[in-house]
């Protein structure tokens, strides 16, 4: 079976400053790993994902991941924080059953 | 059109009333999912469907009643519920049932209250 840690549960950056979610997992089989984000009362988008291919992944609004195999990591970044950034992360793997599961979420809070 | 639409968003049911939730995509997706959330917790799988049959039943009760009556179509029969079923239920699908790799398409929600 799989599934994600996440280390935090609250984050807080300044405005303008880095954004580092973490996020590790654990698969016996090669992972898809995901980054979702959620809005207070919304569903959840998906941010970017890891598939096979390219370990750095780009996605929405400026954020990325990098896929470490050797570290079991999917960590989350972006180089400078929005206001807009804040919300809820989701860390989340699926194999290959069709069951993605989550991490528990980091809230991410930015600072003016 | 690449959206989940959920509806109601909001729904306030008694213990033992009956109501449905509905789910539809018309994105040509073959999964279709049910997750519930409490607040400030992540999203649980309750039910898989690929390609209109149930294919993952996370051992939810069965005042839960998952339906599939076509590859848009998605609801969720509430019945004979408890005041702790109080939660946001999503609704997703994705492109295939091949482990999910292209992500999930998420709705918006509905926010269910059971008094």
């Amino acid at each position: 079976a799989q599934s994600v840690t996440q280390l935090g549960s609250h984050v807080s950056v300044s405005e303008g400053a880095l954004v580092l979610l973490r996020c590790n997992y654990s698969s016996s089989v090669p992972p898809y790993l995901f980054w979702y984000v959620q809005y207070p009362n919304q569903g959840l988008q998906l941010l970017l994902k890891y598939t096979t291919g390219a370990t750095l992944v780009k996605g929405i609004n400026g954020f990325e991941a990098e896929f470490k195999k050797s570290e079991t990591s999917f960590h989350l970044t972006k180089p400078s924080a929005h206001m807009s950034d804040a919300a809820e992360y989701f860390c989340a793997v699926s194999a290959r059953n069709n069951d993605m599961r989550f991490g528990a979420g980091t809230r991410l809070t930015v600072k003016p | 059109d690449t959206e989940v639409t959920q509806t109601p968003k909001h729904l306030v049911m008694g213990m033992t009333n009956k109501k449905s939730l509905k789910c539809e995509q018309h994105m040509g997706h073959r999964a279709m999912y049910w997750y519930k959330q409490k607040a400030k917790k992540p999203p649980e799988l309750m039910f898989v469907y690929s390609y209109e049959k149930l294919s993952i039943n996370e051992s939810v009760p069965s005042r839960f009643s998952p339906e599939c009556p076509n590859s848009s179509l998605l609801n969720l029969h509430l019945h004979a519920l408890q005041p702790e079923d109080s939660a946001l239920y999503l609704c997703a699908s994705s492109q295939d049932n091949v482990g999910g790799n292209y992500g999930y398409t998420f709705g918006s929600g509905t926010r269910l209250t059971v008094v």
